[in-house]
């Protein structure tokens, strides 16, 4: 069983929707990142949590620590959130990372 | 302020060749960490340096091998080419020694035919 696994791996949306990404972890954190990745690779870092919740423009992420769960969230989709979204914990120094989720918002 | 830089951004190799991917983190970062990611897979770890020690190493075989220079720029060496090493590679820079963010660059593409 992977340490940090993430659902669901695909998810097509029409534009405006509200979705929300899920990342459960096994293992004990330091910190949780969610990580944006578009087609070449490019990764960029859209939150790091400890605790609670964060927003930034239409992106909110949660966690709950003693569950050992987290939630991303995009509200008002649009086209250009279309990319992989991952979900990494900060472990012992080292991000393990899941294996992401693939976001495709119509328009 | 210029971001992580990774050179090459392509590459492609033969079997059994070796290659070196270099990093350059962010003014200030002395924290660089390098990451595989197969096509349609999440990172793994491969190393983490600090001060030109390596503070982390990931499931990989010894063919990986990477050192940190006194500028805090960080080379990976890959020896004797496999086909399964083809391969996003990132590099990410970060403080040390408290809970920071991470900066990632835009990765070397290897491709090993």
């Amino acid at each position: 069983k992977n340490e940090v696994e993430q659902s669901p791996q695909n998810l097509t949306a029409q534009e405006g929707e509200f979705i929300t990404i899920n990342c459960s972890y096994s293992v004990g954190i330091s910190a949780l990142h969610w990580l944006q990745q578009h087609p070449g690779g490019g990764i960029v870092s859209l939150f790091m949590l400890s605790s609670g919740k964060k927003k930034h423009g239409r992106l909110i992420a949660t966690i709950n620590i003693q569950e050992k769960h987290s939630s991303l969230h995009i509200t008002a989709s649009h086209p250009r959130d279309s990319a992989v979204y991952i979900c990494a914990v900060r472990r012992i120094g080292k991000l393990v990372f899941g294996a992401g989720t693939i976001l495709r918002v119509k328009s | 302020d210029a971001g992580v830089t990774q050179s090459p951004t392509h590459l492609i190799k033969t079997r059994g060749q070796q290659v070196t991917l270099r990093c350059s983190p962010i003014s200030g970062h002395k924290s660089v960490s390098w990451y595989q990611q197969v096509l349609g897979q999440g990172p793994q770890f491969i190393f983490q340096y600090y001060e030109k020690e390596e503070r982390g190493r990931g499931n990989f075989p010894d063919r990986f091998s990477a050192r940190q220079f006194p500028n805090y720029s960080s080379e990976l060496n890959v020896n004797a080419l496999l086909l399964g090493d083809s391969a996003l590679y990132l590099c990410a820079s970060s403080w040390w020694g408290r809970v920071y963010g991470y900066t990632f660059g835009s990765g070397t593409r290897l491709t090993v035919v």
